[in-house]
């Protein structure tokens, strides 16, 4: 239990266009979801924080209207890039959680598989 | 403010030896700490975690973490390391109502 997908896994855009990433929590409901960015062997930067049917709260120094984020359901959960540019190329990983104490309450976040992005 | 400190950015050990990769955290509250493992190309998988329970905390692979308080330290341990150990692993405190943060990760190296 406690998948967490992401569609797509990779994709090549053009600089100036804009790309949009799924992310799904497939077995269960995820009052919560995190979009974080991973450059190369580096570490997770969270990004922002998206509570179903309401705004994302945005870590400081993201650009919400560059990395607009829409939580529309408690199983959906979308990061769009807009007007992409080379230096937004990264790894971009969502995960979610269900705030239920059997699922590990809180603080357990259910990680997706990863999208790469590489913008041309 | 929390923050979390892995020493080492490469370990590597051989084969059937002990794994011990080690983490210490900040935080003005009792923290929740995790252990993740990334695999190339792939999100992260829980390895472990601790919420104010026993100390010695047991997780999947054998692998097993001691919660210190007065050392602050949260350090990952594996008895004997195998081969597909190899892996980023990254170590995590709770930040807030319900975030966390990350070290900045210790990729394990499996020597034959």
């Amino acid at each position: 239990g406690a998948v967490v997908s992401q569609h797509p896994s990779w994709v090549i855009c053009k600089s100036g266009t804009s790309v949009k990433i799924e992310c799904r929590s497939l077995d269960f409901q995820a009052t919560t979801m995190f979009w974080y960015r991973q450059f190369p062997k580096q570490s997770l930067m969270l990004m922002a924080t998206s509570n179903e049917g309401s705004k994302a709260t945005y870590e400081q120094g993201v650009e919400k209207d560059k990395f607009l984020i829409n939580h529309a359901s408690l199983t959906l959960s979308t990061l769009t890039v807009t007007s992409a540019h080379p230096e937004d190329s990264s790894f971009y990983i969502c995960s979610a959680s269900s705030g239920l104490e059997g699922m590990g309450g809180l603080y357990e976040q259910y990680f997706g598989p990863g999208t790469r992005l590489t913008v041309t | 403010a929390q923050s979390v400190t892995q020493l080492g950015s490469h370990v590597s050990v051989s084969e059937g030896a002990l794994v011990l990769l080690r983490c210490n955290y900040s935080s003005s509250v009792p923290p929740y700490l995790f252990w993740y493992v990334q695999y190339p190309n792939q999100g992260l998988q829980l390895l472990l975690k601790y919420t104010s329970a026993a100390t010695l905390v047991k997780g999947i692979n054998d692998f097993e973490a001691e919660f210190k308080k007065s050392e602050t330290s949260f350090h990952l341990t594996k008895p004997s390391a195998h081969m597909s150990d190899a892996a980023e692993y990254f170590c995590a405190v709770t930040v807030g109502d319900d975030k966390i943060i990350f070290g900045k990760g210790t990729r394990l190296h499996i020597l034959p």
